[in-house]
């Protein structure tokens, strides 16, 4: 069975400065793993998505992800954050089969920014 | 239309009462997912939509859930009997292909009093 990490349930970081936000996965296959991001009373918007293409995967609003397979991890950066990142981010994995692309997701990691 | 559109947004409904949430998907997206949103349990998958069947039903929590869609669209969840732990947000999203991700609606925030 698929699972996600998500290490921090709460991270706080200032304007300008990286966010890092964690997520391992396991997988019994290659999976495809997914960022999402969810702003207050709002549904979740696709930030990015490692479908087994370039490791190093870039998404929206300037946040990308790396894909590593040894370490097992898909961690979510951002080299400045800004005020409007604030939201919730989850970290998904595919249980990708016969086209159902059921996802399971982590726990979610709350994002706050300090002015 | 352009996005997943949920409704309604929000209901409150009396315990044993039964509910209905409508989820119309993005045109053209023949995949379709509902997921539960609560507190004490995160983002759990309900069932999958393939055009009209539903191929997995496994997440559906008892028999007091059903859903079904209709000409390929618009998708209904139904709760009987509603209980106060189905008070949750209930989110649709609908998908192109395999590997591209989701779009996801709103939501739909049940509480059950």
């Amino acid at each position: 069975a698929q699972s996600v990490t998500q290490l921090g349930s709460h991270v706080s970081v200032s304007e300008g400065a990286l966010v890092l936000l964690r997520c391992n996965y396991s997988s019994s296959v290659p999976p495809y793993l997914f960022w999402y991001v969810q702003y207050p009373n709002q549904g979740l918007q696709l930030l990015l998505k490692y479908t087994s293409a370039a490791t190093l995967v870039k998404g929206i609003n300037g946040f990308e992800a790396e894909f590593k397979k040894s370490e097992t991890s898909f961690h979510l950066t951002k080299p400045s954050a800004h005020m409007s990142d604030a939201a919730e981010y989850f970290c998904a994995v595919s249980d990708f089969n016969f086209g159902n692309e059921k996802l399971t997701f982590g726990t979610g990691t709350r994002l706050t920014i300090i002015p | 239309g352009a996005g997943v559109s949920q409704s309604p947004s929000n209901k409150v409904t009396e315990k044993g009462k039964d509910v209905e949430l409508r989820c119309d998907p993005i045109s053209g997206h023949t995949a379709l997912y509902w997921y539960r949103q609560s507190l004490g349990q995160g983002l759990e998958f309900l069932i999958y939509f393939q055009g009209n069947s539903a191929p997995d039903k496994s997440g559906l929590p008892s028999d007091r859930f059903s859903a079904e869609r209709t000409g390929g669209s618009v998708s209904t969840l139904t709760i009987q009997r509603t209980q106060q732990e189905d008070s949750a947000v209930y989110l649709c999203a609908s998908s192109l292909r395999q590997g591209f991700g989701y779009t996801f609606g709103s939501g739909t925030r049940l509480t059950v009093v």
